[in-house]
């Protein structure tokens, strides 16, 4: 059991948007940075979103990322094929003294 | 470029203990926030250490008294030392740059199997 909760699958049609959401609690999300991992078959994840909403060099900004409370959102746009994946969300839990991800939310572009 | 590579992986019976390496290029492992994540076959991430510039270093639950994070200056390199293995410690493990939440980038990962 995840301490941060993510749908375990979206789906959505190229050139569509979708939305992945991360929910926690006010040791972690609600109080500390959110970040957002895309994780492509067999590979390493990859830094999509840091402190919320900030996008790495690289990242294009058909990726978006927000936070509300204790819950943050990645958004896409404009899906492409190649945006298939794992998407994680990830943030550092004040109580636990340690880092906490969501579950992971499987993304399919029909 | 920075980059980081990840050795020490391997098959190791429960109980036995394992030293993972992660080789930095590019910048310096001292002057930052280093973490270990791990992955088990088909499941999601787990983050199970870091350590800060400063010395600071933190564990998940998990994995408290039984592995040890450590850093070799002189080498830069990031370590960890995994003790009292068990079977759920079956995972890909990844070291990336950075602390908190932010880890960027990420090396290949080095597979431990703990199986008898």
């Amino acid at each position: 059991q995840s301490v941060l909760t993510q749908p375990p699958s979206v789906s959505a049609a190229p050139g569509q948007k979708v939305t992945i959401s991360c929910s926690g609690s006010s040791s972690n999300i609600g109080n500390n940075y959110v970040a957002w991992y895309q994780q492509l078959p067999g590979t390493a994840p990859k830094l999509l979103i840091y402190d919320n909403s900030e996008r790495p060099s690289g990242i294009p900004d058909r990726f978006s990322g927000s936070k509300s409370g204790t819950s943050a959102t990645l958004g896409i746009t404009g899906l492409q094929t190649g945006d298939a994946a794992d998407y994680y969300c990830a943030a550092w839990d004040s109580i636990l003294s340690a880092g906490v991800f969501g579950g992971g939310t499987k993304l399919t572009v029909l | 470029e920075v980059h980081l590579v990840e050795s020490g992986g391997g098959l190791i019976q429960p109980g036995g203990s394992l030293r993972l390496s992660c080789a930095a290029s590019g910048f310096t492992v001292s002057n930052n926030y280093m973490t270990w994540v791990r992955q088990a076959p088909g499941k999601g991430l787990d983050w199970v250490s870091v350590i800060y510039s400063a010395g600071t270093i933190f564990y998940a639950e998990s994995v408290k008294g039984r592995f040890t994070i450590s850093r070799d200056n002189s080498k830069n390199t990031l370590y960890l030392q995994m003790n009292s293995l068990r079977a759920e410690d079956t995972a890909v493990y990844y070291c990336a740059r950075g602390g908190g939440t932010s880890f960027d980038p990420w090396g290949q990962g080095t597979l431990v199997t703990v199986s008898s």
